[in-house]
């Protein structure tokens, strides 16, 4: 299985829902990665889980919360979100965190997706 | 400020014939660099990874080459089919260091009948 998993495929939720978006993998992988895409521009990372626990927020608002429960799954939990937080958002995940030798080299699998729509 | 820079920001093209993308990057110390293919609404998938040493990779009817020296890589697709019409993201690792990659504005790549 060389699959990355995102469900919901579409979100749509008000600013004063609270929802959240998995991702699941079965690859073995230790290192899973958040990222969002706004229209006709690169993803931008948001969080980078090393072996279960967090190594990066990039200074992501606290409305989004992530959350490993173990190596196999990601959520990213959605409370208070505003309009302008509507985007795709993508799951990745890589072998593991590259280091030593390895620098860089671990192909990151991404998921399919989630399209998030906050009215 | 490690940076990848992608032209033509997009590029129409009738089917069957060739076109080449081009990524320029600043990234250093230079580790590898990925081209993705990235449907509309789908996640990037990986096309081809290169690094230092490679100058050329083919896979199927994409070929990337790189030049290393002038920090430049090209994407050529031959015989373009309806399904290549993507964006085409380049992707640029630094070695050591931070290993968040950093990612080209892309290519839409919008292959016509």
């Amino acid at each position: 299985d060389t699959e990355v998993t995102q469900t919901p495929k579409h979100l749509v939720m008000g600013m004063t829902n609270k929802k959240s978006l998995k991702c699941e993998q079965h690859m073995g992988h230790r290192a899973m990665y958040w990222y969002k895409q706004k229209a006709k521009k690169p993803p931008e990372l948001m969080f980078v889980y090393s072996y279960e626990k967090l190594s990066i927020n990039e200074s992501v608002p606290s409305r989004f919360s992530p959350e490993c429960p173990n190596s196999s799954l990601l959520n990213l939990h959605l409370h208070a979100l505003q309009p302008e937080d509507s985007a795709l958002y993508l799951c990745a995940s890589s072998q593991e965190v590259p280091s030593g030798r390895a620098w860089g080299y671990n192909e990151q699998f991404f998921g399919p997706g989630t399209r998030l729509t906050v009215l | 400020k490690n940076q990848v820079e992608q032209s033509p920001q997009s590029l129409i093209i009738l089917e069957g014939k060739n076109c080449t993308l081009q990524c320029n990057y600043t990234v250093s110390p230079f580790s590898n660099l990925r081209w993705y293919k990235q449907d509309t609404g789908r996640g990037p998938v990986s096309l081809t990874i290169m690094t230092f040493s490679e100058n050329t990779k083919s896979n199927g009817r994409y070929t990337a080459t790189l030049d290393a020296d002038t920090k430049q890589s090209s994407l050529h697709i031959t015989a373009s089919q309806l399904s290549d019409s993507a964006s085409y993201i380049c992707v640029v690792r630094v070695s050591g260091g931070s290993y968040i990659p950093t990612f080209g504005r892309g290519t839409s790549l919008i292959v016509h009948p």
